[in-house]
Protein backbone atom coordinates (compact mmCIF):
# COMPACT_ATOMS: atom_id res chain seq x y z
CA UNK A 1 0.00 0.00 0.00
CA UNK A 2 1.60 3.15 -1.09
CA UNK A 3 0.07 5.73 0.71
CA UNK A 4 0.93 9.42 -0.73
CA UNK A 5 3.39 9.25 -3.47
CA UNK A 6 4.90 12.75 -4.62
CA UNK A 7 7.33 13.53 -8.25
CA UNK A 8 9.62 14.10 -8.27
CA UNK A 9 11.51 14.30 -4.87
CA UNK A 10 14.34 16.75 -6.04
CA UNK A 11 14.05 19.77 -8.29
CA UNK A 12 16.20 22.95 -8.97
CA UNK A 13 14.51 25.65 -10.91
CA UNK A 14 15.79 29.16 -12.31
CA UNK A 15 13.79 32.29 -11.22
CA UNK A 16 10.76 32.53 -13.82
CA UNK A 17 10.75 28.60 -15.11
CA UNK A 18 7.25 26.44 -14.73
CA UNK A 19 7.01 23.44 -13.45
CA UNK A 20 4.08 21.02 -11.79
CA UNK A 21 4.50 19.16 -8.33
CA UNK A 22 2.46 15.64 -8.64
CA UNK A 23 0.24 14.01 -5.71
CA UNK A 24 -1.20 11.07 -5.67
CA UNK A 25 -2.87 8.73 -2.99
CA UNK A 26 -4.35 5.05 -2.96
CA UNK A 27 -6.44 5.61 0.00
CA UNK A 28 -9.93 6.12 -1.43
CA UNK A 29 -9.36 9.35 0.46
CA UNK A 30 -11.95 12.37 -0.47
CA UNK A 31 -9.68 15.31 0.46
CA UNK A 32 -6.19 16.58 -0.60
CA UNK A 33 -4.10 19.46 0.99
CA UNK A 34 -0.91 20.81 -0.31
CA UNK A 35 1.57 22.21 2.31
CA UNK A 36 5.04 23.78 2.14
CA UNK A 37 7.39 23.61 5.12
CA UNK A 38 10.18 26.34 5.49
CA UNK A 39 12.33 26.75 8.61
CA UNK A 40 10.51 28.44 11.81
CA UNK A 41 7.70 28.65 9.92
CA UNK A 42 6.03 24.67 9.84
CA UNK A 43 3.81 23.84 7.65
CA UNK A 44 1.51 26.39 6.03
CA UNK A 45 -1.50 25.01 3.59
CA UNK A 46 -1.30 26.64 0.12
CA UNK A 47 -4.39 24.97 -1.40
CA UNK A 48 -6.57 22.33 -0.68
CA UNK A 49 -9.10 20.03 -2.33
CA UNK A 50 -11.87 18.72 0.00
CA UNK A 51 -13.45 16.27 -2.60
CA UNK A 52 -13.32 15.72 -6.37
CA UNK A 53 -14.27 19.01 -8.18
CA UNK A 54 -13.63 21.16 -5.55
CA UNK A 55 -10.42 23.32 -4.79
CA UNK A 56 -9.37 26.38 -2.12
CA UNK A 57 -7.05 28.47 -0.87
CA UNK A 58 -5.11 27.76 1.81
CA UNK A 59 -2.82 30.22 4.30
CA UNK A 60 -0.51 30.62 1.38
CA UNK A 61 -1.78 30.71 -2.24
CA UNK A 62 0.08 33.04 -4.01
CA UNK A 63 1.79 31.86 -6.86
CA UNK A 64 0.48 28.76 -7.11
CA UNK A 65 -2.05 27.05 -9.08
CA UNK A 66 -3.77 23.63 -8.28
CA UNK A 67 -5.91 20.94 -10.17
CA UNK A 68 -7.81 18.11 -8.68
CA UNK A 69 -7.50 16.07 -11.65
CA UNK A 70 -9.23 12.77 -10.49
CA UNK A 71 -10.14 11.50 -6.70
CA UNK A 72 -6.34 9.78 -6.62
CA UNK A 73 -4.77 12.83 -8.01
CA UNK A 74 -3.95 16.35 -6.96
CA UNK A 75 -1.13 18.81 -8.95
CA UNK A 76 0.13 22.43 -7.66
CA UNK A 77 1.46 24.13 -10.37
CA UNK A 78 4.23 26.58 -9.94
CA UNK A 79 3.82 29.19 -13.42
CA UNK A 80 6.55 31.65 -13.01
CA UNK A 81 8.85 30.69 -9.80
CA UNK A 82 10.72 32.56 -7.62
CA UNK A 83 13.05 32.43 -4.98
CA UNK A 84 11.35 32.74 -2.13
CA UNK A 85 9.63 29.38 -3.33
CA UNK A 86 12.50 27.20 -2.41
CA UNK A 87 11.03 25.01 -0.12
CA UNK A 88 9.98 21.87 0.75
CA UNK A 89 6.49 20.69 -0.49
CA UNK A 90 3.83 18.27 1.26
CA UNK A 91 0.94 16.60 -0.01
CA UNK A 92 -1.76 15.33 2.28
CA UNK A 93 -4.83 13.38 1.86
CA UNK A 94 -7.89 12.18 3.98
CA UNK A 95 -10.81 10.21 4.32
CA UNK A 96 -14.10 12.21 5.09
CA UNK A 97 -16.50 10.19 7.05
CA UNK A 98 -19.88 12.26 8.01
CA UNK A 99 -18.70 14.90 10.25
CA UNK A 100 -16.25 12.86 11.79
CA UNK A 101 -12.62 13.76 11.92
CA UNK A 102 -9.77 12.13 10.97
CA UNK A 103 -5.94 12.26 10.91
CA UNK A 104 -4.07 13.78 7.62
CA UNK A 105 -1.70 11.26 5.68
CA UNK A 106 1.05 12.72 4.08
CA UNK A 107 4.03 11.87 1.27
CA UNK A 108 7.74 12.16 1.77
CA UNK A 109 7.87 15.72 0.22
CA UNK A 110 9.34 17.74 -2.73
CA UNK A 111 12.34 19.48 -1.88
CA UNK A 112 12.35 22.62 -4.47
CA UNK A 113 14.83 24.79 -5.00
CA UNK A 114 14.47 28.17 -6.96
CA UNK A 115 17.69 30.28 -8.05
CA UNK B 1 -1.29 35.80 12.80
CA UNK B 2 -0.60 32.78 14.06
CA UNK B 3 -3.05 30.37 15.16
CA UNK B 4 -1.32 27.37 16.33
CA UNK B 5 1.79 28.18 18.43
CA UNK B 6 4.41 25.96 19.71
CA UNK B 7 6.80 28.31 21.49
CA UNK B 8 9.46 25.99 22.16
CA UNK B 9 11.48 25.61 19.08
CA UNK B 10 13.74 22.64 21.10
CA UNK B 11 14.04 20.34 23.60
CA UNK B 12 16.31 17.85 25.03
CA UNK B 13 15.70 15.23 27.75
CA UNK B 14 17.25 12.06 28.82
CA UNK B 15 16.22 8.57 27.73
CA UNK B 16 14.08 7.09 29.63
CA UNK B 17 12.21 10.53 31.59
CA UNK B 18 9.34 12.20 30.30
CA UNK B 19 9.00 14.76 27.84
CA UNK B 20 6.37 17.36 27.24
CA UNK B 21 5.19 19.25 24.39
CA UNK B 22 2.69 22.36 24.75
CA UNK B 23 1.29 23.84 22.07
CA UNK B 24 -1.62 26.83 22.46
CA UNK B 25 -3.97 28.00 19.76
CA UNK B 26 -6.02 31.02 19.38
CA UNK B 27 -9.22 30.03 17.48
CA UNK B 28 -11.83 29.01 19.78
CA UNK B 29 -13.42 27.08 16.93
CA UNK B 30 -11.26 24.28 16.91
CA UNK B 31 -12.03 20.84 18.29
CA UNK B 32 -9.66 18.41 16.98
CA UNK B 33 -6.28 18.55 17.58
CA UNK B 34 -3.68 16.17 16.44
CA UNK B 35 0.04 15.61 17.31
CA UNK B 36 2.58 14.40 14.11
CA UNK B 37 5.75 13.28 14.16
CA UNK B 38 8.23 14.37 11.28
CA UNK B 39 12.41 13.02 10.94
CA UNK B 40 14.54 14.23 7.98
CA UNK B 41 13.74 13.86 4.74
CA UNK B 42 10.29 12.26 5.60
CA UNK B 43 6.91 13.39 5.51
CA UNK B 44 5.24 13.88 9.16
CA UNK B 45 3.34 10.78 10.42
CA UNK B 46 -0.02 10.89 12.64
CA UNK B 47 0.86 10.31 16.20
CA UNK B 48 -2.10 10.79 18.57
CA UNK B 49 -5.68 13.20 18.44
CA UNK B 50 -7.94 14.29 20.94
CA UNK B 51 -11.86 15.57 19.76
CA UNK B 52 -12.58 18.78 22.32
CA UNK B 53 -15.08 16.63 24.08
CA UNK B 54 -12.27 15.04 26.16
CA UNK B 55 -9.18 16.53 28.19
CA UNK B 56 -7.17 13.60 28.16
CA UNK B 57 -5.86 10.67 25.38
CA UNK B 58 -3.66 7.93 25.69
CA UNK B 59 -2.10 5.54 23.30
CA UNK B 60 0.68 3.56 24.32
CA UNK B 61 3.65 5.76 25.35
CA UNK B 62 2.05 9.06 24.36
CA UNK B 63 -0.88 10.93 25.97
CA UNK B 64 -2.38 14.37 25.01
CA UNK B 65 -3.44 16.48 27.37
CA UNK B 66 -6.43 19.47 26.04
CA UNK B 67 -7.46 22.31 28.44
CA UNK B 68 -9.93 23.92 26.35
CA UNK B 69 -10.18 27.13 28.49
CA UNK B 70 -6.76 27.89 28.30
CA UNK B 71 -6.25 26.73 24.84
CA UNK B 72 -3.58 24.79 25.42
CA UNK B 73 -2.69 20.90 24.62
CA UNK B 74 -0.20 19.39 25.70
CA UNK B 75 1.89 16.03 24.76
CA UNK B 76 3.89 13.55 26.62
CA UNK B 77 5.76 10.81 26.14
CA UNK B 78 7.17 8.71 28.80
CA UNK B 79 9.30 6.97 28.69
CA UNK B 80 11.30 9.04 26.42
CA UNK B 81 13.12 6.95 23.64
CA UNK B 82 16.64 8.20 21.61
CA UNK B 83 14.28 6.60 18.63
CA UNK B 84 11.67 9.59 19.42
CA UNK B 85 14.30 12.32 18.67
CA UNK B 86 12.56 13.95 15.67
CA UNK B 87 10.62 17.21 15.07
CA UNK B 88 6.87 17.24 16.43
CA UNK B 89 3.73 19.51 15.09
CA UNK B 90 0.68 20.01 16.50
CA UNK B 91 -2.57 20.78 14.24
CA UNK B 92 -5.97 22.05 14.56
CA UNK B 93 -8.85 21.81 12.93
CA UNK B 94 -12.69 23.05 13.29
CA UNK B 95 -15.63 20.26 12.26
CA UNK B 96 -17.62 23.64 11.46
CA UNK B 97 -16.93 22.44 7.70
CA UNK B 98 -13.69 24.40 6.33
CA UNK B 99 -11.73 20.80 6.53
CA UNK B 100 -8.62 22.70 7.14
CA UNK B 101 -5.73 21.61 9.64
CA UNK B 102 -3.40 24.58 10.83
CA UNK B 103 -0.02 23.44 12.04
CA UNK B 104 2.11 25.22 14.38
CA UNK B 105 5.82 25.66 13.53
CA UNK B 106 7.42 22.54 15.60
CA UNK B 107 9.47 21.50 18.37
CA UNK B 108 12.50 19.48 17.87
CA UNK B 109 13.12 16.95 20.52
CA UNK B 110 16.45 14.92 21.59
CA UNK B 111 16.60 12.43 23.40
CA UNK B 112 19.90 12.14 24.87
CA UNK B 113 20.92 8.44 25.89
Amino acid sequence: NAGVTQTPKFQVLKTGQSMTLQCAQDMNHNSMYWYRQDPGMGLRLIYYSASEGTTDKGEVPNGYNVSRLNKREFSLRLESAAPSQTSVYFCASRKIQGVSNSPLHFGNGTRLTVT
Amino acid sequence: DQQVKQNSPSLSVQEGRISILNCDYTNSMFDYFLWYKKYPAEGPTFLISISSIKDKNEDGRFTVFLNKSAKHLSLHIVPSQPGDSAVYFCAASSSSGTYKYIFGTGTRLKVLA
